[in-house]
């Protein structure tokens, strides 16, 4: 059965101060790996796609990288507007988008 | 471009009862999946539909079930609700690219189940 599992699931970090957020996966025929974030009362936001191993995506001050097990994504002098529950999400070849649990990240001023 | 439009927003309904929530997708787009977020199990699939078709289910039991109108408006069902059906159900749509996983996410309807 496909599996994204993040870490850690809270993150409380100072502004300005850099972090990586951690989504681990076991997807059968890994067809892309997916980041979101959502604000609470809201639906998720589509942020990112990854493909395949070795590949980066960049979006202000986050960017995305993606291995053959592991995705990370790096907040780079993070601003009190990036706090937000951070999910990570595989689809395989079953074709289903298979979520984790998110990261709920904190950016104290 | 108008979003995802969900409805209700909130709803409260007791055990036994069934429910219906609408969803509106992005004008163009054919897709339309539906998911159920809960504190504990985070976001899980229900079933996706593309052009009135159910082209894909997640491991929910018969319950839990849907339609595509050919406007691609959905509409998702429960009936015989339970306490642990209550959640915050939320509709994507998108173009219907196999291997997308961008999609765009409503706001969500929030059942409540007394």
């Amino acid at each position: 059965e496909d599996q994204v599992t993040q870490s850690p699931e809270a993150l409380r970090l100072q502004e300005g101060e850099s972090s990586s957020l951690n989504c681990s996966y076991t997807v059968s025929g890994l067809r892309g790996l997916f980041w979101y974030r959502q604000d609470p009362g809201k639906g998720p936001e589509f942020l990112f796609t990854l493909y395949s191993a070795g590949e980066e995506k960049e979006k202000e001050r986050l960017k995305a990288t993606l291995t053959k097990k592991e995705s990370f994504l790096h907040i780079t002098a993070p601003k009190p507007e990036d706090s937000a529950t951070y999910l990570c999400a595989g689809k395989g070849g079953a074709q289903k988008l298979v979520f984790g649990q998110g990261t709920r990240l904190t950016i104290n001023p | 471009k108008a979003g995802v439009t969900q409805t209700p927003r909130y709803l409260i309904k007791t055990r036994g009862q069934q429910v219906t929530l609408s969803c509106s997708p992005i004008s163009g787009h054919r897709s339309v999946s539906w998911y159920q977020q809960t504190p504990g199990q985070g976001l899980q699939f229900l079933f996706e539909y593309f052009s009135e078709t159910q082209r894909n289910k997640g491991n929910f039991p018969g319950r839990f079930s849907g339609r595509q109108f050919s406007n691609s408006r959905s509409e998702m069902n429960v009936s015989t609700l339970e306490l642990g059906d209550s959640a915050l159900y939320l509709c994507a749509s998108d173009t219907g690219t196999v291997n997308t996983g961008e999609l765009f996410f409503g706001e969500g309807s929030r059942l409540t189940v007394l």
